[in-house]
């Protein structure tokens, strides 16, 4: 069955420095979703993508974020400078059609900003 | 600010029990509700995705109904096993906007 991965499983970084989160949405889907979790919270849209472009984005998302399909198949999030409070689990998901539709969802990547 | 609850937060219960856990969602401009079983250290897996008011969906020993004029949904599980045991998460959409989740309800069977 086909499924949504994520790279790396795990990730610990120092603050200030740059992330690239990796994920291989399922290939048939058009919308793909970054989410994350911070330990005890609530999970958190952060944003979604369609067509090569940003269709939507949370306040969470700012400047620092940033998203790329860079070859068709694999679809990042860059944090250009992590800070403490990046510090989260972070998934990837995608989904055939907009959000109403099932989202299928990565195993996530657990980021560490020390 | 869409606001999604969940109870209780956690819930341990015997291997062959049944249980229900509730989510609670805005009761305008609803769309739909997703349900995901999530397991430590596995991707959150899709359950159901209810749309209409009245809805009853299984698969199965769990299975969900939807409220969507009050608010909310339960989901139950006849005969709890132990791999049963996982953070059951609902999302709420109100159309072509991204799902707020609730804060999920932490399973744990015992054998």
């Amino acid at each position: 069955e086909p499924e949504v991965t994520q790279t790396p499983s795990h990730q610990v970084t120092q603050m200030g420095q740059e992330v690239i989160l990796r994920c291989v949405p399922i290939s048939n889907h058009l919308y793909f979703y970054w989410y994350r979790q911070i330990l005890g919270q609530k999970v958190e849209f952060l944003v979604s993508f369609y067509n090569n472009e940003i269709s939507e984005k949370s306040e969470i998302f700012d400047d620092q974020f940033s998203v790329e399909r860079p070859d068709g198949s694999n679809f990042t999030l860059k944090i250009r400078s992590t800070k403490l409070e990046d510090s989260a689990m972070y998934f990837c998901a995608s989904s055939v059609w907009a959000a109403q539709e099932t989202q299928y969802f990565g195993p996530g990547t657990r980021l560490l900003v020390l | 600010i869409l606001n999604v609850e969940q109870s209780p937060q956690s819930l341990h219960v015997q291997e062959g029990d049944s249980t229900n856990f509730t989510c609670s969602f805005p009761s305008s401009n609803f769309y739909a509700l997703h349900w995901y079983r999530w397991e430590t250290a596995k991707s959150p897996e899709a359950l159901f995705v209810m749309t209409l008011n009245g809805d009853e969906k299984k698969k199965g020993r769990i299975s969900a109904t939807l409220n969507t004029k009050e608010g909310y949904s339960y989901l139950y599980i006849k005969g709890s096993q132990p791999e049963d045991s996982a953070t059951y998460l609902c999302a709420f959409s109100s159309g072509n906007t991204p799902l707020v989740f609730g804060k999920g309800t932490r399973l744990s069977v015992i054998a």
